[in-house]
């Protein structure tokens, strides 16, 4: 396995600005997954896809926050009027259906200045 | 609404001590129990619990689950500097035809600091 991938590893922006990240899963993977990390807390869960479809949203995913995985590979996780409030790590995580466990990748890290 | 609560917060000790980290959750139809390293990056998976009284161990490391009184604890023997990280208890829940919900709602982990 290579492992998930995220790209850009750090990102710096001003208020208003949209923002997109990458995210690749380990190849045989079919779940990915969304979180988000604040400093001195637990990843919170924004949203799931199995495949190409978007299976659970948390509240948190406010109508700026758009995901998508079009062919059920790679995904995107996009903010659009980005506030000071986004400023977070971002963790893509993936697992196979048939298993519990989440493998995370190295998250980007958003500054919203 | 699921709840995962860790404690301690933070531990600080030398290297040699042993050291018990715990967790107590809240879920609906609890489905597993997951444990995870975090040093400034990914978290790295350790350990998943699904049934209790089972103790997985992986070198000094090892965790058990209670099932009836919603925790679990994962303990550290002869720690080292390369122990100090933040450790996360994460819990999944299960839809009622028993396939997961795919979620993981996390702890806010306990940070664990090993002096020499």
């Amino acid at each position: 396995d290579t492992g998930v991938s995220q790209n850009p590893r750090h990102k710096i922006t001003k208020r208003g600005q949209n923002v997109t990240f990458r995210c690749d899963p380990i190849s045989e993977h079919n779940r990915l997954y969304w979180y988000r990390q604040t400093l001195g807390q637990g990843p919170e869960f924004l949203t799931y896809f199995q495949n190409e479809a978007q299976l659970e949203k948390s509240r948190l995913l406010s109508d700026r926050f758009s995901a998508e995985r079009p062919k059920g590979s790679f995904s995107t996780l996009e903010i659009q009027r980005t506030e000071q409030g986004d400023s977070a790590m971002y963790l893509c995580a993936s697992s196979r259906s048939s298993q519990e466990t989440q493998y995370f990748g190295p998250g980007t890290r958003l500054l919203v200045l | 609404e699921d709840k995962v609560v860790q404690s301690p917060l933070s531990l600080v000790v030398h290297e040699g001590d042993t050291v018990t980290l715990n967790c107590s959750y809240e879920v609906t139809n609890f489905r597993s129990l997951l444990w995870y390293k975090q040093e400034k990056k990914a978290p790295t998976f350790l350990f998943m619990l699904t049934s209790s009284g089972i103790e997985k161990k992986s070198g000094r490391l090892s965790s058990i689950l209670d099932k009836k009184e919603l925790f679990s604890i994962l303990n550290i023997t002869a720690t080292q500097t390369g122990d100090s990280a933040v450790y996360l208890c994460a819990v999944g829940g299960r839809r009622a035809g028993g396939t997961s919900y795919g979620k993981l709602t996390f702890g806010q982990g306990t940070i664990l600091t090993v002096h020499p």
